[in-house]
């Protein structure tokens, strides 16, 4: 079964421009989870959706940062304009979704530096 | 969620056992505990969960004290694989059909050769 999947693995931009992060989930999962985590801490949550629904968006940076999730599938995670404080690893995850335990599975990740 | 207390760091020999503590004093009767990994340069990876009763599965074993406080996670016979950021997360339910992480700092476990 294939897991979580991110593009790019890798961005290096220059503040002030824009960039886009894609995830493609497990088959069959749900729900879908952003992530942001700075170095030397643990994974912070941005967003969640359910299916194509935003369902807790309430850490999301909302003046440059936005999220969509067409057909409850793919989606993406844009800011713009990019700071430098923005320089993190974007993680994406899955889960089955439903009201019982339910693991989340992390992609790679997108490791962005902004100069 | 549960608010969780990990040691920072710990070293395990190699081919030992890695037993990784984790208080989770607050946790509610419907949390439950869940373990991450993260290697460096990976994204966050699922080891176990559990609720009230000991766990076990292919990766680790969970140990839950019986008032839910604190746990140990156990890794039988660690190898150099297993040197990683060791996350402990009390996971409750947050409703519209998911459970919601919030990840620590986690402790860093190095396996010594």
């Amino acid at each position: 079964e294939a897991g979580v999947v991110q593009s790019p693995r890798y961005k290096i931009i220059e503040k002030k421009q824009p960039v886009a992060f894609w995830c493609n989930p497990i088959s069959g999962h749900n729900t879908l989870y952003w992530y942001l985590q700075n170095l030397g801490q643990g994974p912070e949550l941005l967003i969640r959706y359910e299916n194509e629904e935003a369902v807790d968006d309430s850490q999301l940076p909302k003046d440059r940062f936005s999220a969509e999730r067409l057909k409850g599938v793919d989606s993406t995670l844009k800011i713009q304009p990019a700071e430098l404080g923005d320089s993190a690893v974007y993680l994406c995850a899955s889960s089955v979704g439903g009201p019982r335990a339910d693991t989340q599975y992390f992609g790679p990740g997108t490791r962005l530096t902004v100069l | 969620d549960a608010k969780t207390t990990q040691p920072t760091s710990m070293d395990c020999a190699e081919g030992r056992a890695a037993n990784l503590p984790c208080n989770h004093s607050t946790i509610s009767g419907n949390e439950y505990v869940y373990w991450y990994r993260q290697i460096h340069s990976q994204g966050p990876q699922y080891i176990i969960h559990g609720l009230k009763n000991n766990e076990t599965n292919e990766m680790a074993s969970l140990i839950i004290t019986e008032d839910r406080k604190s746990s140990t996670l156990i890794l039988p016979h660690a190898t150099l694989r297993d040197t990683a950021v060791y996350y402990c997360i009390g996971s409750a339910y947050s409703g519209a059909g998911s459970y919601q992480l919030t990840f620590g700092k986690g402790t860093k476990l190095s396996v010594i050769p």
